[in-house]
């Protein structure tokens, strides 16, 4: 295991609507990463938080957004729910090493959106 | 732009038999890293190996093996003497760009199945 928590396990949302995901780092990560699994694809990079700002961002549109908190736990939003945001939201922590420099991303198990 | 092609969208094997998984990736950077992650059916990305454009050394850790060869722009993966607990999807990913929070970018993976 990694130490890396996500909460829930699975949603189940309307379109429209708006849902939070959470995610907890592991012991000494400073740096949270959300990336998105649609099925049977390879992760997208949705955007990385670093010391509470956002640091990094892929080819999201505004509706998805992020916090991550002092305990560097994090949770990504998503606004305008549509139904291709059904899929599984990992989230990954590592540790930022200065100059730059990032840990190994460890995986949490993700959290199964899916949206009717 | 970076992007890595998994050409394998998935493999059987029975149990004992070796299997290779391709990778190949593009980047214009000379400074990279090259990663393989495991997903079980569990969903939780299992990280497997790091290794940075400046080693091109390969690496073997109990039965795998991985072979990084710059000039072909490939890293790729080989589990011997196969068992079903390898049964599993695997992802290659490449991180190059610091400014963007070391993002990694993941292929599209490759589904390994090993009968008994």
């Amino acid at each position: 295991e990694t130490g890396v928590t996500q909460s829930p396990t699975h949603l189940i949302k309307t379109r429209g609507q708006q849902v939070t995901l959470r995610c907890s780092s592991q012991s000494g990560h400073n740096t949270v990463s959300w990336y998105q699994q649609a099925l049977g694809q390879g992760p997208q990079f949705i955007f990385q938080y670093y010391r509470e700002e956002e640091n990094g961002r892929g080819n999201f549109p505004p509706r998805f957004s992020g916090l991550q908190f002092p305990n560097y736990s994090s949770e990504l939003n998503v606004n305008a729910l549509e139904l291709d945001d059904s899929a599984l939201y990992l989230c990954a922590s590592s540790e930022r090493l200065g100059a730059g420099a990032q840990g190994i991303q460890y995986f949490g198990a993700g959290t199964r959106l899916s949206v009717l | 732009a970076q992007k890595v092609t998994q050409a394998q969208t998935e493999i059987s094997v029975v149990e004992k038999e070796d299997v290779t998984l391709d990778c190949v990736y593009e980047t214009r950077d000379t400074t990279y890293y090259l990663f393989w992650y495991k997903q079980p059916p569990s969903g939780e990305l299992v990280f497997l190996i790091r290794r940075n454009s400046f080693d091109e050394q390969n690496e073997i850790s109990g039965r795998y093996s991985w072979n990084f060869q710059k000039s072909t722009s490939s890293f790729n993966f080989t589990i011997t003497a196969s068992q079903v607990v390898d049964s599993a999807v695997y992802f290659c990913a490449l991180s190059e760009d610091e400014a963007a929070g070391n993002k990694l970018t993941f292929g599209g993976g490759t589904r390994v199945l090993v009968k008994p």
